[in-house]
Protein backbone atom coordinates (compact mmCIF):
# COMPACT_ATOMS: atom_id res chain seq x y z
CA UNK A 1 0.00 0.00 0.00
CA UNK A 2 1.53 3.61 -0.81
CA UNK A 3 2.69 5.80 2.17
CA UNK A 4 3.64 8.77 2.84
CA UNK A 5 7.47 8.90 3.65
CA UNK A 6 9.13 11.69 5.69
CA UNK A 7 12.99 12.51 6.17
CA UNK A 8 14.81 12.43 8.67
CA UNK A 9 13.34 10.97 11.49
CA UNK A 10 14.80 12.65 13.65
CA UNK A 11 16.46 15.83 13.83
CA UNK A 12 18.72 17.51 16.45
CA UNK A 13 19.15 21.47 15.82
CA UNK A 14 20.71 23.83 17.38
CA UNK A 15 18.66 26.82 18.57
CA UNK A 16 18.19 30.09 15.24
CA UNK A 17 19.13 27.37 12.90
CA UNK A 18 17.31 27.40 9.78
CA UNK A 19 15.75 23.24 9.62
CA UNK A 20 13.83 21.74 6.58
CA UNK A 21 11.81 18.58 6.96
CA UNK A 22 11.09 16.40 4.06
CA UNK A 23 8.35 14.43 2.66
CA UNK A 24 6.85 12.41 0.19
CA UNK A 25 3.35 12.52 -0.35
CA UNK A 26 1.03 9.24 -1.79
CA UNK A 27 2.01 9.94 -6.03
CA UNK A 28 -1.72 10.34 -6.72
CA UNK A 29 -2.39 12.73 -4.26
CA UNK A 30 -3.08 16.49 -4.27
CA UNK A 31 -3.64 18.13 -0.94
CA UNK A 32 -0.23 18.47 1.68
CA UNK A 33 -0.52 18.59 5.10
CA UNK A 34 1.88 19.61 8.36
CA UNK A 35 0.82 19.18 11.90
CA UNK A 36 2.58 19.25 14.59
CA UNK A 37 2.57 17.37 17.64
CA UNK A 38 4.09 19.24 20.74
CA UNK A 39 5.19 16.44 23.48
CA UNK A 40 2.22 15.35 25.71
CA UNK A 41 -0.24 18.09 23.57
CA UNK A 42 -2.57 17.60 21.26
CA UNK A 43 -1.76 17.16 17.16
CA UNK A 44 -1.71 20.74 16.00
CA UNK A 45 -2.86 21.83 11.99
CA UNK A 46 -0.31 23.86 10.52
CA UNK A 47 -0.53 24.43 6.74
CA UNK A 48 -2.31 22.74 3.67
CA UNK A 49 -1.08 22.85 0.29
CA UNK A 50 -2.81 22.66 -3.19
CA UNK A 51 -1.82 23.95 -6.28
CA UNK A 52 1.34 24.89 -5.72
CA UNK A 53 0.30 27.32 -3.02
CA UNK A 54 -0.84 27.63 0.63
CA UNK A 55 -4.35 26.88 1.22
CA UNK A 56 -5.36 27.13 4.89
CA UNK A 57 -2.33 27.93 7.68
CA UNK A 58 -2.85 28.31 11.71
CA UNK A 59 -1.87 30.76 13.68
CA UNK A 60 0.84 28.87 14.52
CA UNK A 61 2.35 29.47 10.90
CA UNK A 62 4.12 32.12 11.10
CA UNK A 63 6.54 34.31 8.82
CA UNK A 64 9.62 31.61 10.14
CA UNK A 65 8.03 28.69 8.71
CA UNK A 66 7.42 27.92 4.90
CA UNK A 67 6.38 25.04 2.83
CA UNK A 68 7.40 24.26 -0.93
CA UNK A 69 6.89 21.22 -3.56
CA UNK A 70 10.06 21.89 -5.39
CA UNK A 71 10.01 18.76 -7.71
CA UNK A 72 6.90 17.68 -7.86
CA UNK A 73 7.19 14.89 -5.34
CA UNK A 74 9.01 16.21 -2.32
CA UNK A 75 7.01 18.48 0.30
CA UNK A 76 9.05 20.35 2.56
CA UNK A 77 8.45 22.33 6.02
CA UNK A 78 11.41 24.69 6.38
CA UNK A 79 11.34 26.58 9.72
CA UNK A 80 14.16 29.59 9.40
CA UNK A 81 15.32 30.68 12.65
CA UNK A 82 14.35 27.46 14.93
CA UNK A 83 12.92 28.21 18.85
CA UNK A 84 12.99 25.94 21.76
CA UNK A 85 9.23 26.13 21.93
CA UNK A 86 9.79 24.18 17.56
CA UNK A 87 10.43 21.45 19.55
CA UNK A 88 7.91 18.62 18.26
CA UNK A 89 7.13 16.03 16.43
CA UNK A 90 5.71 17.40 13.02
CA UNK A 91 3.59 14.84 10.71
CA UNK A 92 2.95 15.20 6.86
CA UNK A 93 0.27 14.16 5.46
CA UNK A 94 -1.53 13.79 1.98
CA UNK A 95 -5.06 13.61 0.51
CA UNK A 96 -6.22 12.47 -2.82
CA UNK A 97 -9.06 14.79 -3.33
CA UNK A 98 -10.78 17.79 -1.32
CA UNK A 99 -13.85 15.08 -1.04
CA UNK A 100 -14.80 15.11 2.80
CA UNK A 101 -15.05 11.34 2.33
CA UNK A 102 -11.19 11.13 1.43
CA UNK A 103 -8.91 10.93 4.53
CA UNK A 104 -5.49 12.05 5.17
CA UNK A 105 -2.73 9.52 5.29
CA UNK A 106 0.32 10.54 7.71
CA UNK A 107 3.58 9.74 7.23
CA UNK A 108 5.69 8.09 10.61
CA UNK A 109 6.76 11.93 11.80
CA UNK A 110 9.87 13.71 12.40
CA UNK A 111 10.93 14.55 15.45
CA UNK A 112 12.86 18.33 15.90
CA UNK A 113 14.73 18.40 19.14
CA UNK A 114 15.88 22.06 19.23
CA UNK A 115 18.97 22.64 21.71
CA UNK B 1 -13.85 26.92 16.11
CA UNK B 2 -14.09 23.33 15.52
CA UNK B 3 -12.74 21.49 18.60
CA UNK B 4 -13.05 17.59 19.75
CA UNK B 5 -12.85 16.60 22.94
CA UNK B 6 -11.65 12.85 24.34
CA UNK B 7 -11.35 11.30 27.43
CA UNK B 8 -8.41 11.60 29.13
CA UNK B 9 -6.31 8.06 29.59
CA UNK B 10 -4.64 6.25 30.53
CA UNK B 11 -7.09 3.76 29.82
CA UNK B 12 -6.12 0.51 31.30
CA UNK B 13 -8.18 -2.93 30.63
CA UNK B 14 -7.37 -6.89 30.75
CA UNK B 15 -7.06 -8.56 27.38
CA UNK B 16 -10.85 -9.72 26.19
CA UNK B 17 -11.84 -6.43 28.06
CA UNK B 18 -14.51 -4.24 26.77
CA UNK B 19 -13.86 -0.64 25.47
CA UNK B 20 -15.00 2.55 25.06
CA UNK B 21 -13.16 5.80 24.74
CA UNK B 22 -15.82 8.49 24.30
CA UNK B 23 -15.23 11.30 22.02
CA UNK B 24 -17.67 14.39 21.21
CA UNK B 25 -17.13 17.57 18.92
CA UNK B 26 -18.45 20.53 18.14
CA UNK B 27 -17.98 21.86 14.44
CA UNK B 28 -19.94 24.55 12.22
CA UNK B 29 -20.43 22.77 9.18
CA UNK B 30 -21.48 19.13 8.74
CA UNK B 31 -17.82 17.39 9.46
CA UNK B 32 -16.67 13.79 8.60
CA UNK B 33 -15.16 12.23 11.70
CA UNK B 34 -12.24 9.73 12.37
CA UNK B 35 -10.44 7.77 14.34
CA UNK B 36 -6.57 7.63 14.02
CA UNK B 37 -4.44 5.38 16.07
CA UNK B 38 -0.83 5.65 16.90
CA UNK B 39 1.34 3.10 18.03
CA UNK B 40 4.45 3.38 19.70
CA UNK B 41 7.43 4.87 17.55
CA UNK B 42 5.28 5.04 14.50
CA UNK B 43 2.97 7.82 13.06
CA UNK B 44 -0.64 8.45 12.92
CA UNK B 45 -3.33 5.35 11.08
CA UNK B 46 -6.62 5.60 9.85
CA UNK B 47 -8.43 3.22 11.73
CA UNK B 48 -12.14 4.10 10.69
CA UNK B 49 -14.17 7.15 9.67
CA UNK B 50 -17.51 7.83 9.09
CA UNK B 51 -18.84 10.93 6.73
CA UNK B 52 -22.55 11.71 7.79
CA UNK B 53 -24.60 11.08 10.75
CA UNK B 54 -26.06 7.83 11.61
CA UNK B 55 -22.64 6.27 9.70
CA UNK B 56 -20.81 3.49 11.07
CA UNK B 57 -17.32 2.86 10.79
CA UNK B 58 -15.49 -0.18 11.59
CA UNK B 59 -12.19 -1.83 11.43
CA UNK B 60 -10.20 -4.70 12.75
CA UNK B 61 -12.99 -5.06 15.45
CA UNK B 62 -13.09 -1.29 16.29
CA UNK B 63 -16.24 0.48 16.14
CA UNK B 64 -17.65 4.14 16.23
CA UNK B 65 -21.21 5.83 15.18
CA UNK B 66 -21.87 9.59 13.79
CA UNK B 67 -23.82 10.32 16.29
CA UNK B 68 -25.86 14.07 15.33
CA UNK B 69 -28.07 14.46 18.01
CA UNK B 70 -25.11 13.96 20.71
CA UNK B 71 -22.26 15.35 18.34
CA UNK B 72 -20.51 12.19 19.58
CA UNK B 73 -18.47 9.32 17.52
CA UNK B 74 -17.39 6.88 20.51
CA UNK B 75 -14.87 3.95 20.05
CA UNK B 76 -16.20 0.75 20.73
CA UNK B 77 -14.11 -2.72 20.61
CA UNK B 78 -15.68 -5.88 22.22
CA UNK B 79 -12.51 -7.36 23.17
CA UNK B 80 -9.26 -6.10 23.37
CA UNK B 81 -5.86 -7.74 22.81
CA UNK B 82 -2.44 -6.67 24.22
CA UNK B 83 -1.56 -5.51 20.57
CA UNK B 84 -4.39 -2.78 20.58
CA UNK B 85 -1.95 -0.81 22.93
CA UNK B 86 -1.59 2.64 21.67
CA UNK B 87 -2.76 6.34 21.73
CA UNK B 88 -5.91 6.76 19.81
CA UNK B 89 -6.96 10.28 18.37
CA UNK B 90 -10.27 11.29 17.56
CA UNK B 91 -10.51 13.73 15.08
CA UNK B 92 -13.02 15.88 12.58
CA UNK B 93 -12.45 17.33 8.60
CA UNK B 94 -14.91 19.99 8.57
CA UNK B 95 -15.41 21.46 4.88
CA UNK B 96 -15.89 24.62 5.94
CA UNK B 97 -12.55 24.82 7.52
CA UNK B 98 -11.43 24.19 4.64
CA UNK B 99 -11.14 20.23 5.31
CA UNK B 100 -7.50 20.39 7.99
CA UNK B 101 -7.74 18.14 10.78
CA UNK B 102 -8.85 18.77 14.45
CA UNK B 103 -7.70 16.42 16.92
CA UNK B 104 -8.69 15.63 20.18
CA UNK B 105 -5.81 15.37 22.43
CA UNK B 106 -5.73 11.51 22.53
CA UNK B 107 -6.42 8.69 24.83
CA UNK B 108 -4.00 6.52 25.59
CA UNK B 109 -4.59 2.48 25.92
CA UNK B 110 -2.82 0.08 28.08
CA UNK B 111 -3.91 -3.82 27.75
CA UNK B 112 -2.34 -5.86 30.09
CA UNK B 113 -2.30 -10.06 29.47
Amino acid sequence: EPEVTQTPSHQVTQMGQEVILRCVPISNHLYFYWYRQILGQKVEFLVSFYNNEISEKSEIFDDQFSVERPDGSNFTLKIRSTKLEDSAMYFCASRMDRGTNQPQHFGDGTRLSIL
Amino acid sequence: GDSVTQMEGPVTLSEEAFLTINCTYTATGYPSLFWYVQYPGEGLQLLLKATKADDKGSNKGFEATYRKETTSFHLEKGSVQVSDSAVYFCALSDPGAGNMLTFGGGTRLMVKP
